[in-house]
């Protein structure tokens, strides 16, 4: 079945450096990447998507990028700041038993030092 | 708008119990409904799709006599997790697909924790 790799599984940057996780997935078919911010013991929250359409997407500091052949995806977060602490998923879209369905990452515990 | 709620929040059960977890979209309509269920510091798991009006679809190695699914309307989803263990603890996390939106957006609730003793 599909299989959606992430890395790192934890990372610490300083404020108002960049922050990057990666993400692969396994479905060739796949044709919908979303990354969620979860804080603990919240709901995920999505934050950005792209659709397999697109190269690149920006919104504010928060981009991605996905590149189809290789099948990988990443999220990149610029100028961080405290409050963008928390656990990040990604996520891979797959049709499976006739509906679509969301597999997620493993999750990057993301911590941005003052 | 696209809000998604969860009751209870928080349970806590003895183990042999049977417990009723309640998804309601508030301000649309889910053709399609996911509950997922997450231990602590690991990802989400699918547990289940379900459809309003027809059977829900399990995932591979999730008891479908032991978590029963209904979803009787376009904004309520239950998960009842029968005959509960221990082992059952988790944040259980359900998801709602908007029947006018985009294919693929899922919003979530905010989440049951369910702790058996």
């Amino acid at each position: 079945g599909e299989n959606v790799e992430q890395h790192p599984s934890t990372l610490s940057v300083q404020e108002g450096d960049s922050a990057v996780i990666k993400c692969t997935y396994s479905d060739s078919a796949s044709n919908y990447f979303p990354w969620y911010k979860q804080e603990l013991g919240k709901r995920p929250q999505l934050i950005i998507d792209i659709r397999s359409n697109v190269g690149e997407k920006k919104d504010q500091r928060i981009a991605v990028t996905l590149n189809k052949t290789a099948k990988h995806f990443s999220l990149h977060i610029t100028e961080t700041q405290p409050e963008d602490s928390a656990v990040y998923f990604c996520a891979a879209s797959i049709r499976n038993q006739g509906a679509q369905k969301l597999v997620f990452g493993q999750g990057t515990r993301l911590t941005i030092n003052p | 708008g696209a809000v998604v709620s969860q009751h209870p929040s928080r349970v806590i059960c003895k183990s042999g119990t049977s417990v009723k977890i309640e998804c309601r979209s508030l301000d649309f309509q889910a053709t399609t409904m996911f509950w997922y269920r997450q231990f602590p510091k690991q990802s989400l798991m699918l547990m289940a799709t379900s459809n309003e009006g027809s059977k829900a679809t399990y995932e591979q190695g999730v008891e479908k006599d032991k978590f029963l699914i209904n979803h009787a309307s376009l904004t309520l989803s239950t998960l009842t997790v029968t005959s509960a263990h221990p082992e059952d603890s988790s944040f259980y996390i359900c998801s709602a697909r908007d029947l006018q939106g985009a294919a693929y957006e899922q919003y979530f609730g905010p989440g049951t924790r369910l702790t058996v003793t």
